[in-house]
């Protein structure tokens, strides 16, 4: 089952605007993390932000929690070409395992 | 050089042929997990084991074993009953503490193609 549903599927943006992608998710949790996939490659982990915490900053990017809501956004500032990839959100439903959602493809143009 | 190794990064197999992928860690961590992705799509959890000798079924594991008798390793076998086994397959592994989830390390993935 996927828990997180990611919004839009796919954003095509020009390098330096920013970049805004949501997920929604089903259930209470213990965290919400993001990671990143370039094309065939492995995940690799963004940010984790705790259900008790509403914003959290690493760098360009930006990640809230509104847990009355069931919904996170990551904000990446200003894009650069290397930050194609796939975004995901992973959830902790306290099963000790995350849930991923179906993922953003986001195409920043030179 | 610390990390998740997984082999082969290609895999081709006979339909009706069991097929074992590898995966191995040496970041001393005790949660290993593996999920499957298919094209366009998320991760979808098959296996995971927290400690060594022990593992749980996630959403989608039948047709898949594993076994965990290090905790270094964490061996993936995708079996003839796997209905559909084509698929890009990733490992990750994380530390645990308490009864959080903590960030996962993930391996490049084995695409295994059945035909």
């Amino acid at each position: 089952s996927q828990q997180g549903e990611e919004d839009p599927q796919a954003l095509s943006i020009q390098e330096g605007e920013n970049a805004t992608m949501n997920c929604s998710y089903k259930t209470s949790i213990n965290n919400l993390q993001w990671y990143r996939q370039n094309s065939g490659r492995g995940l690799v982990h963004l940010i984790l932000i705790r259900s008790n915490e509403r914003e959290k900053h690493s760098g360009r990017l930006r990640v809230t929690l509104d847990t009355s809501k069931k919904s996170s956004s990551l904000l990446i500032t200003a894009s650069r070409a290397a930050d194609t990839a796939s975004y995901f959100c992973a959830t902790d439903m306290g099963r000790r395992a995350l849930t991923f959602g179906s993922g953003t493809r986001l195409q920043v143009q030179p | 050089d610390g990390g998740i190794t997984q082999s082969p990064k290609y895999l081709f197999r006979k339909e009706g042929q069991n097929v074992t992928l590898s995966c191995e860690q040496n970041l001393n961590h005790d949660a290993m997990y593996w999920y499957r992705q298919d094209p366009g799509q998320g991760l979808r959890l098959i296996y995971y084991s927290q400690i060594v000798n022990d593992f749980q079924k996630g959403d989608i594991a039948e047709g898949y074993s594993v076994s965990r008798e290090k905790k270094e390793s964490f061996p993936l076998t995708v079996t003839s009953a796997q209905k559909n086994p084509t698929a890009f397959y990733l490992c990750a592994s994380s530390p645990t503490e308490g009864t959080g989830t903590y960030e996962q390390y993930f391996g490049p993935g084995t695409r295994l193609t059945v035909t």
